[in-house]
Formats: structure tokens, sequence, C-alpha cells
């Protein structure tokens, strides 16, 4: 069964502080697709990342930075210079492929981590 | 613009009764999910569907029910049966089952049982 773990319940910081946020995850498929969603207030979750199994580069975009290690199944998002608009609930979610590299679509889910970043 | 629209955004229910929540989609997507939302739970899959008439059980369907008549649309029923109705629920969609580019998610419904 796949699972998803993200051991930080809540993080709080100051604005313009760094912080990372953990993701490790679990699966027996070797093709697989991890993304990093942001929920903030209004509810709705918007989509950050997606990243799948062969590519380990890590990402940049803006503020954001996502590491990703097959070695220690782990995909960590990183928020450089952190703003107080960044205030939200982060998740990590994992989802199987088949064979040929294509998904399933279905997402398995983190238990989220709650980002509060004071001004 | 095309998105996906949840409706209403606040439910009441009395213990007892069937209550259903709207989403609607005009993305033109061919897979639609149903997910609930606990506080320290993250996101759980209800049910699922990759296409019209058909649609599949997730990990918590037991009091829950659902239709898939048109493409734009996947109603969820929470029943009577289902225990601890109290949730945030979330509607999303994919192009297909198949296609993973992420989901887009609506905007939820919070369901309190009073």
């Amino acid at each position: 069964a796949q699972k998803v773990t993200q051991a930080q319940t809540e993080i709080s910081v100051v604005e313009k502080e760094d912080v990372t946020l953990d993701c490790v995850y679990e699966t027996r498929d070797t093709t697989y697709y991890l993304f990093w969603y942001k929920q903030p207030p209004s509810g709705e979750l918007v989509f950050l990342i997606r990243r799948n199994s062969f590519d380990e580069q890590n990402e940049i975009s803006g503020r954001y930075s996502w590491n990703f290690q097959k070695s220690t199944s782990s995909f960590n998002f990183t928020i450089t210079a952190s703003q107080v608009v960044d205030s939200a609930v982060y998740f990590c979610a994992l989802s199987d492929a088949n064979a040929g590299g294509t998904s399933y679509g279905k997402l398995t889910f983190g238990q989220g981590t709650i980002l509060t970043v004071h001004p | 613009d095309g998105g996906i629209t949840q409706s209403p955004k606040y439910l009441f229910r009395k213990e007892g009764q069937n209550v259903t929540l709207s989403c609607e989609q005009n993305l033109n997507h061919d897979a639609m999910y149903w997910y609930r939302q606990d506080p320290g739970q993250g996101l759980r899959l209800i049910y699922y569907s990759q296409i019209v008439n058909d649609f599949q059980k997730g990990d918590i369907a037991e009091g829950y029910s659902v239709s898939r008549e048109k493409k734009e649309s996947f109603p969820l029923t929470v029943t009577s049966a289902q225990k601890n109705p109290t949730a945030f629920y979330l509607c999303a969609s994919s192009i297909d089952l198949e296609t993973n580019y992420g989901y887009t998610f609506g905007s939820g419904t919070r369901l309190t049982v009073v």
C-alpha cells in the first residue's frame, strides 16, 4: 500500500526565514509521481509541482524549491525568504503509475503541514 | 474561466438525513474524484469516476453514494449511514485517470451535522 508521511504537523516562522517541509513516501511501484499542493484559507487546493520517479533533479521556481531523493524516499519542499502569503496548509501526495509510465490518477495524500508565517 | 464549482460552501444537516453535495466542472475532464478532509488526517478518497455512468469506491466509501450521469457533474450523497459526516469535502477532476498532470480542485463544501 502507498503511504505519504508529513511528520511536521505545524510550523511557525517569521517572515524572511527559510522553511523546509518534509515529505517521506512509501510505494512498491518503480514508476510513480509526487506532488505538492497548497491549501490557502479559502480551501481550494492549488497545484505546485509534479515530479516523476525517474527525474531526481532538484527544481527551483522563484522562492520555491524541491529536493527529491529516491534513496531516502523523500520529496522535501523549501520556501526561501518566506512571506505572510505563504501561510497555508501544504500537502505532499503520491500517485501510482502503470508500467507504461502513465498514472492511474488516484492520489494518496500526506496529513498536511500547517505553515504560519508571522510578519 | 474553466474550473470546478462546489455548492453549497457550507451545509448543515440534521442527524438521520441524507444530503447531496454538488460538483460541476467545465474543464472537459473525464475523471472526477471526491475527497474528505479531516484535521490532521489529510485527504481521503471517497469515490472516483473515470467516465460517465461508471464510478469506483475509494478508501472510505461506506455511508456515501455518487452518480455520474453527465460528464460535467459528479454529485456526492452523504447518507444517514455515514457515522461521522462532519468534515470538509473536496471535489477534483483530472484530464483522465491515466494522464497525471495533477488535479484541479473545487473550493470545497463544509458539512456540519447538528
